[in-house]
């Protein structure tokens, strides 16, 4: 089956820019995470869907980070505007649900730099 | 929040050795899962352990849930250079406000020299 997709893979842009990263899970995956891996650390949970309700977006900055998923599918996350801290890699995975048995998909990330 | 504790955080050994990483904390969880991840890569998943005492194995690598549920530990035995990357430990929390949050450790980043 094919992974979960993301795109850009890398993206350098200037404090105060926006920026926008695209994520296509797994087909049937229900449950779509957005997890911000800053250097050295492990990934730290941004948002979680289920199919187009957020069930958990607490440590979402929410002034500035702001994510989507409109259809059920396919999502986006926005940051506007960025901050240098905000350069880390931004990962995306899917799960079939969200019980305990289920492991998650991840993408291959997008590396933002902020300069 | 609950936090898991990962130790060592680096772990730099020659081929051939045995190596354990331990991931702690004071928290219950309902279950744990071993990730590893490449550079430049997600994170893949290893392995899912729920019972308490549960121990699994995947090929040279061991996995143990301790009787509590609070801590884990990873065993390789044999490491070879294809081990290299960076090891994370995910608890699922077993209840409170965040009831079924996946949380990460900061990781392990194991290197095998030839």
């Amino acid at each position: 089956e094919a992974g979960v997709a993301q795109s850009p893979r890398y993206k350098i842009i200037e404090k105060r820019q926006s920026v926008a990263f695209w994520c296509n899970p797994i087909s049937g995956h229900a449950t779509l995470y957005w997890y911000q891996q800053i250097l050295g650390q492990g990934p730290k949970l941004l948002i979680q869907f289920q199919n187009n309700g957020v069930v958990d977006d607490s440590q979402l900055p929410k002034d500035r980070f702001s994510a989507e998923r409109l259809k059920g599918v396919d999502s986006t996350l926005k940051i506007q505007p960025a901050k240098l801290e905000d350069s880390a890699v931004y990962l995306c995975a899917s799960s079939q649900g969200s019980g305990q048995d289920y492991g998650y998909t991840f993408g291959s990330g997008t590396r933002l730099t902020v300069v | 929040t609950q936090l898991l504790e990962q130790s060592p955080q680096f772990l730099s050994i020659q081929e051939g050795e045995n190596l354990t990483v331990y991931c702690n904390s004071s928290s219950v969880f309902s279950s744990l899962q071993w990730y590893r991840q490449e550079p430049g890569e997600g994170p893949v998943l290893l392995v899912t352990v729920v019972t308490g005492g549960e121990v699994k194995k995947l090929k040279r690598l061991t996995f143990q849930f301790g009787d509590a549920r609070k801590d884990s530990s990873l065993h390789i035995t044999a490491a070879q250079t294809g081990d290299t990357g960076l090891y994370l430990c995910a608890g699922r929390n077993a209840g409170g406000t965040s009831y079924g949050k996946l949380t990460f450790g900061q990781g392990t980043i194991l290197t095998v020299h030839p």
